[in-house]
């Protein structure tokens, strides 16, 4: 069965500092691999996706996560972060069974200490 | 600008009460979800359905029922409403295939008391 961790349920991290948001997934088969953020009171916005073509995948808002096979991890990192950047960060994959299924971890809450 | 709008944001209902969440969805997605979010357990998934009329079974699928007679709409019905479904609600839909992100509500906060 598939499923995702995400290590750390909270991260603080200093403005201008470096974001590394961990992600590890479980996948007998090639997974599609996404990132999500939420920002207070709102729906989950697509900040990025892997879908096989490149291994490094950039996204919105100065985002990027690296896909590593050997390692089942899809990370995601930011190389300054802003205030702005405060929100839940979700991490999900996707899989072609009966239906598109798509599984996502527990999250992780991003600080920003100003 | 493509939209997933669920009917609404915040919800105050009784145990025992029928509760109907809407959700709309203006991108002609073949798929439509209803999920359920809970600090520390990130996104469930209740129902799925593929399309109007078809629906499958998500992971926690007990106390819920769901209803789809539009592509463009998709409800979800708690029979009988009970403390422990107070929860965050999120509807999302996806076009048809494993590589296309999903697109998500504004959520609905519901409170059963």
């Amino acid at each position: 069965a598939q499923s995702v961790t995400q290590l750390g349920s909270h991260v603080s991290v200093s403005e201008g500092a470096l974001v590394l948001l961990r992600c590890n997934y479980s996948s007998s088969v090639p997974p599609y691999l996404f990132w999500y953020v939420q920002y207070p009171n709102q729906g989950l916005q697509l900040l990025l996706k892997y879908t096989s073509a490149a291994t490094l995948v950039k996204g919105i808002n100065g985002f990027e996560a690296e896909f590593k096979k050997s390692e089942t991890s899809f990370h995601l990192t930011k190389p300054s972060a802003h205030m702005s950047d405060a929100a839940e960060y979700f991490c999900a994959v996707s899989q072609k069974t009966s239906y598109d299924k798509v599984i996502f971890g527990p999250g992780t809450s991003l600080s920003v200490i100003p | 600008d493509v939209k997933v709008t669920q009917s609404s944001r915040y919800l105050v209902k009784r145990t025992g009460e029928k509760v109907f969440l809407e959700c709309v969805q203006d991108m002609d997605h073949e798929n439509m979800f209803w999920y359920r979010q809970d600090p520390g357990l990130g996104l469930r998934l209740i129902y799925f359905s593929y399309d109007v009329k078809m629906k499958e079974k998500g992971d926690i699928p007990e106390g819920y029922s769901v209803s789809r007679e539009k592509k463009e709409r998709f409800s979800l019905i708690l029979e009988s409403a009970s403390t422990n479904q107070t929860s965050m609600y999120l509807c999302a839909s996806s076009k048809l295939g494993e590589r296309t992100e999903a697109f998500f509500g504004q959520g609905t906060r519901l409170t059963v008391v």
